[in-house]
């Protein structure tokens, strides 16, 4: 069955920067784009872009720009997200999701916890 | 970028009643070339993440139960849940996925007991 499991809980001071990385089974990596959502504490879900997991090539939602960086591993099926120069906004719980053909997200990770002090 | 609106925003029922929750989008989620609905709803319990429902606007995702259905079209979606059961307690969230993104997200529905 399809599964994306996500890395553990990251306690992060400001300006340092974190990975989340987000490992794919069950499926063909490379046919399914990857999306990365965040979830502030107690806050609804808001989508920060995606990920082309054929070409690497990753698109960024307007305020995801800079500081936050999407990448792949294609020989371990995973995707990573590098958040740099935290801020303690930043806090908060961020999930990939795969999107099927048609794009609705149809399997999502566990999510992982960043908290920044 | 399109901008989704849920009301209410909390739904206050009893177990066994009916849900109905809405979905209002800026412009319309369809296709230029076809009748398809790029409109998702998703279940998400506390301390859980997401779990798709419905997408297409109308289509039950795998496993999902009956109970719950999708309709609408253009710009205005509802997601029902016909008789609720304890487990149904939950937040909702819609979602747009149209052909370019950026994609969105409502801000959500909670369905609590009444």
């Amino acid at each position: 069955q399809v599964q994306l499991v996500q890395s553990g809980s990251e306690l992060k001071m400001a300006g340092a920067s974190v990975r989340v990385s987000c490992k794919a089974s069950g499926y063909i990596f490379t046919s399914y784009r990857m999306n990365w959502v965040r979830q502030a504490p107690g806050q609804g879900l808001e989508w920060m872009g995606w990920i082309n997991t054929n070409t690497g090539d990753p698109t960024y939602a307007e305020g995801f720009t800079g500081r936050f960086v999407f990448s792949l591993d294609t020989s371990v099926d995973t995707a990573y997200l590098q958040i740099n120069g935290l801020q303690t906004e930043d806090s908060a719980k961020y999930y990939c999701a795969r999107a099927t053909r048609e794009g609705d997200f149809d399997n999502w990770g566990q999510g992982t916890q960043v908290t920044v002090s | 970028e399109i901008v989704l609106t849920q009301s209410p925003g909390t739904l206050s029922l009893s177990p066994g009643e009916r849900a109905t929750l809405s979905c209002r989008a800026s412009q319309t989620v369809s296709s230029r070339y076809s009748v398809w609905f790029y409109l998702a709803w998703y279940q998400q319990k506390p301390g859980q993440a997401p779990r798709l429902l419905i997408y297409g606007a109308s289509s039950r995702a795998p496993g999902i139960p009956a109970r719950f259905s999708g309709s609408g079209s253009g710009t205005d979606f509802t997601l029902t849940i016909s008789r609720l059961e304890s487990e149904d307690f939950a937040v909702y969230y819609c979602h747009q996925y149209g052909p370019s993104p950026p994609w969105t997200f409502g801000q959500g529905t909670k369905v609590e007991v009444k």
